[in-house]
């Protein structure tokens, strides 16, 4: 399998510009999580999904930030307008089964730059 | 709110010595505890869980949980600077959900 696979890897955008990343999931993976980290922060998730529906997105910083997941294989996070403050590394990972057992794999995640 | 702490260090250990990485949680009903690794520039990679009081060995490694007093601890036997990184230590909740709460992290140097 080749992993969570995230694009871009990098994204150098301007203050006010859209941003969209991009997210392929484990394939047969049924929970899909994006998270944002920071030196200040930490790992923060943001948004997760179940079946492609989202559960809680009680992380997502603002209303500039979207998500969404119209099939199995595919989600994006979009923020726009982008802001100097959304600078991080965003990181998207995704788990086959709800267990207390069982573990999240991170894709490669995205270095988001706004100037 | 859940919490996870851990010492953002950095932890600086030479070769061949032991590094203990160190974390506490507040939900005292928590139920599985995950140790990540994360080199600079990469994402997290699991390296070890453990969800029963006690050692749990792997390898080099062995995770050290300890329900009682709520801290789950990470060693690091024969430290190699390959081992230099940062170490998240992970809890999933009570609650049912099975999503994790993140700790912050402990930057650990191996030098030669």
């Amino acid at each position: 399998d080749a992993g969570v696979i995230q694009s871009p890897r990098h994204e150098v955008t301007e203050m006010g510009q859209e941003v969209t990343l991009r997210c392929k999931p484990i394939s047969g993976h049924d929970y899909l999580f994006w998270y944002r980290q920071t030196m200040m922060r930490g790992l923060e998730l943001l948004i997760y999904f179940n079946n492609n529906v989202p559960i809680d997105d009680s992380g997502m910083p603002e209303d500039r930030f979207s998500a969404k997941m119209p099939n199995a294989s595919f989600s994006t996070l979009k923020i726009q307008p982008s802001e100097p403050r959304d600078s991080a590394v965003y990181f998207c990972a995704s788990r086959g089964v709800k267990s207390a057992l069982d573990t999240q794999y991170f894709g490669p995640g995205t270095r988001l730059t706004v100037l | 709110q859940k919490e996870v702490e851990q010492n953002s260090g950095p932890l600086s250990v030479p070769e061949g010595a032991i590094a203990s990485l160190n974390c506490t949680y507040s939900d005292r009903g928590s139920q599985s505890f995950f140790w990540y690794r994360q080199y600079s520039g990469k994402s997290p990679e699991l390296i070890m869980f453990i969800y029963s009081n006690g050692d749990k060995e792997d390898g080099r490694f062995t995770a050290q949980l300890n329900k009682a007093s709520q801290y789950v601890s990470l060693l690091i036997r024969d430290s190699q600077p390959s081992d230099s990184a940062t170490y998240l230590c992970a809890v999933i909740p009570s609650g049912g959900s099975y999503i994790p709460t993140f700790g912050r992290g402990t930057s650990l140097i191996v030098h030669p």
